[in-house]
């Protein structure tokens, strides 16, 4: 158990689908991250937010839509994806941003079609 | 934003071998942490590390924080120890690595 919980764990949809991410952490913590991992490619953060307010959006697309209705449920909302997008998506948490260590949740394996 | 160099790129090893791996970063940081990636993806935490010597079992870390440099010691490795190593070093969040991808044979 590590503390941060993301479902579903595989997702494959269609281009034309809309679905969700969702991460739940059960640490007390007050930020939350979304990460994107691809083949071959490092980890880039896409989202960051501190206590239920967005204070990164990283030139990421607008067909990612990300919520985070409170401090422990943070989402990805995901519509017209391209294949490109495929990738694993990971979550985090930390008490605060900056200084603090952060821990990640299993992750979704997406793959669009 | 901050730079982060990880070396070696891949390292293969035998049973019972030691290595060290380092990370390179180009700015002053709050902090630095070591993961491991397990072959289901997960990010599992190794150490969190400003500065100096930890050591977790058969694994420790040294951070030179003055340098900028901060090394992960794999002692008597085993084949559960393979997998890819990330480095991520934290202004206002995590900066990774590209990681140091690690196969060790039985």
């Amino acid at each position: 158990e590590t503390g941060v919980t993301q479902t579903p764990r595989h997702l494959v949809m269609g281009m034309t689908n809309k679905k969700s991410l969702k991460c739940e952490q059960h640490l007390g913590h007050n930020a939350m991250y979304w990460y994107k991992q691809s083949a071959k490619k490092p980890l880039e953060l896409m989202f960051v937010y501190s206590l239920e307010e967005r204070v990164e959006n990283n030139s990421v697309p607008s067909r990612f839509s990300p919520e985070c209705p409170n401090s422990s449920h943070l989402f990805l909302h995901l519509h017209t994806l391209q294949p490109e997008d495929s990738a694993l998506y990971l979550c985090a948490s930390s008490l605060l941003i900056g200084d603090t260590e952060a821990f990640f949740g299993q992750g979704t394996r997406l793959t669009v079609v | 934003g901050i730079q982060v160099e990880q070396s070696p790129p891949d390292l293969i090893l035998q049973e019972g071998a030691n290595s060290t791996l380092r990370c390179n970063f180009s700015d002053s940081v709050n902090n630095l942490q070591w993961f491991h990636q397990n072959p289901w993806g997960q990010l599992i935490n190794l150490f969190y590390i400003p500065s100096g010597t930890k050591q977790n079992g058969r694994l420790s870390a040294t951070t030179v924080a003055t340098e900028r440099y901060s090394l992960l010691y794999i002692s008597s490795s085993q084949t559960t120890d393979s997998g890819v190593y990330f480095c991520a070093v934290v202004d206002y969040k995590l900066s990774f690595g590209a990681g140091t991808t690690v196969t060790v044979r039985a």
